[in-house]
């Protein structure tokens, strides 16, 4: 089993969609998780930091993480053409060490 | 302030080959991590340098190894290449060794064949 699981899509949502987008982890004791956005060829971007449980919420994104069902999200509103990448949910593994889900490849369509 | 730089951008090598590549950190930054990501997949974590030592090694062979220099600078360095090597290589610093935020430069793309 994967330490941290996120399905790959491909997604495609129309402009303006609510964009909802998913990771499920395996170890209780992770605690550190993050959203990064990549652009092809490009490196990742950290998009969203969060510490346990509850919501965090950045302009157009809001990341939540539920610590019972080991399960994390990234929801992005009024959703642009410009938020076309992929997104990858990490976590860290004891220090410094992170680990990443396979990531999500998003397209919005104008 | 710049960010984190690699160099080179873009390599093209032939199995057997070795290969170096290289990593400034962002300004303020000590510690030094490098991924690799393959096609499609999310970046796998190859090890870590802090104070010129390697600090955590994830589950690579031999073959990879790095350096830390005292400017934080860092190159990774992969022998024997095999085809299964061409990913795309990402460094990433932050401000010691706690759990701070990485910030990931664009990476290298290398290419085996």
């Amino acid at each position: 089993q994967k330490e941290v699981e996120q399905d790959p899509g491909p997604l495609s949502v129309p402009e303006g969609a609510i964009v909802s987008l998913n990771c499920t982890y395996s170890n209780s004791a992770f605690q550190y998780f993050m959203w990064y956005r990549q652009y092809s060829r490009k490196g990742p971007e950290l998009l969203m930091y969060t510490y346990s449980s509850g919501n965090k919420e950045d302009g157009r994104f809001t990341a939540q993480v539920d610590k019972s069902s080991k399960y994390i999200s990234l929801f992005i509103r009024d959703s642009q053409p410009s938020d076309s990448a992929t997104y990858l949910c990490a976590t860290f593994q004891g220090a410094q060490k992170l680990v990443f889900g396979q990531g999500t490849r998003l397209t919005i369509n104008p | 302030d710049a960010g984190v730089t690699q160099s080179p951008t873009h390599l093209i090598k032939t199995r057997g080959q070795q290969v170096t590549l290289r990593c400034s950190p962002k300004s303020g930054h000590d510690t030094v991590s490098w991924y690799q990501q393959a096609l499609g997949q999310g970046p796998q974590f190859i090890f870590q340098y802090y104070e010129e030592e390697e600090r955590q090694r994830g589950n690579f062979p031999d073959r990879f190894s790095g350096h830390q220099f005292p400017n934080y600078s860092s190159e990774l360095n992969v022998n024997a290449l095999l085809l299964g090597d061409s990913a795309l290589y990402l460094c990433a610093s932050s401000p010691g060794q706690g759990t701070d935020t990485q910030y990931f430069g664009p990476g290298t793309r290398l290419t085996v064949l």
